[in-house]
């Protein structure tokens, strides 16, 4: 069975520009979260999805990051525009419908603004 | 808040040594512990969560609840344990998101 994939492993964009990250879930997953390592800091909760809908955001940093997931099957992040300090390492997990399974993580994508 | 607190960032230790990855929490509800490891080059994955009680890898973690902490143990360390190692909760029996702590390095010398 495929893991979580994520897409691209690697961006190198210039401050003011827009990323966006993809991610693919394990199939049949209906939780997708987001989370993100800034450099020297703790992995941190960004959001969670329940199949399409958005079942906490609160951990988004601000208005220029935008999660989606039409469909409720992959789910993208767009950061726009980017800021130096949205550097670091974005992980996309998933997990089943079912309480306290565990979350599945992706290699991450690594996220670098110049 | 929930938090948890890594105090080490870097834990070397020779091969065949014990090793006890230290782990505190603050949390005002229920929580579930977990360590997650990333070996080099591959993904995070869960290494032991409290409630399973198990051994994995040789690896034990108890949760004391009274000094709120989720010690990692191995009594003897091997050198394919070389990795980071983070510590986590999240509210139990939910689908809630994990909470991270910052991360230990643990380097085992041959």
């Amino acid at each position: 069975e495929a893991g979580v994939t994520q897409f691209p492993s690697h961006s190198v964009i210039e401050k003011g520009q827009t990323v966006t990250l993809r991610c693919d879930p394990i199939s049949g997953h209906d939780n997708l979260y987001w989370y993100r390592r800034v450099m020297g800091k703790e992995i941190k909760f960004l959001l969670h999805f329940v199949k399409e809908s958005k079942q906490d955001e609160s951990g988004m940093p601000n208005n220029r990051f935008l999660a989606e997931r039409t469909g409720g099957t992959y789910s993208t992040l767009k950061v726009q525009p980017a800021e130096l300090e949205d550097s670091g390492v974005y992980f996309c997990a998933s997990s089943q419908d079912r309480l306290g399974v565990e979350q599945f993580f992706g290699p991450g994508t690594r996220l670098t603004v110049l | 808040a929930q938090r948890v607190t890594q105090p080490e960032k870097l834990l070397s230790v020779f091969k065949g040594a014990p090793v006890e990855l230290k782990c505190n929490y603050s949390y005002s509800g229920s929580p579930e512990l977990f360590w997650y490891v990333q070996y080099s080059r591959q993904r995070l994955q869960l290494l032991l969560r409290h409630i399973s009680r198990e051994s994995i890898k040789g690896f034990t973690a108890d949760l004391n609840k009274g000094e709120t902490s989720f010690h990692l143990k191995k009594p003897f360390a091997q050198e394919e344990d070389s990795a980071m190692y983070y510590c986590a909760l999240s509210e139990a029996g939910g689908y809630q998101k994990v909470t991270f702590g910052t991360g230990t390095k643990l380097q085992v010398i041959p």
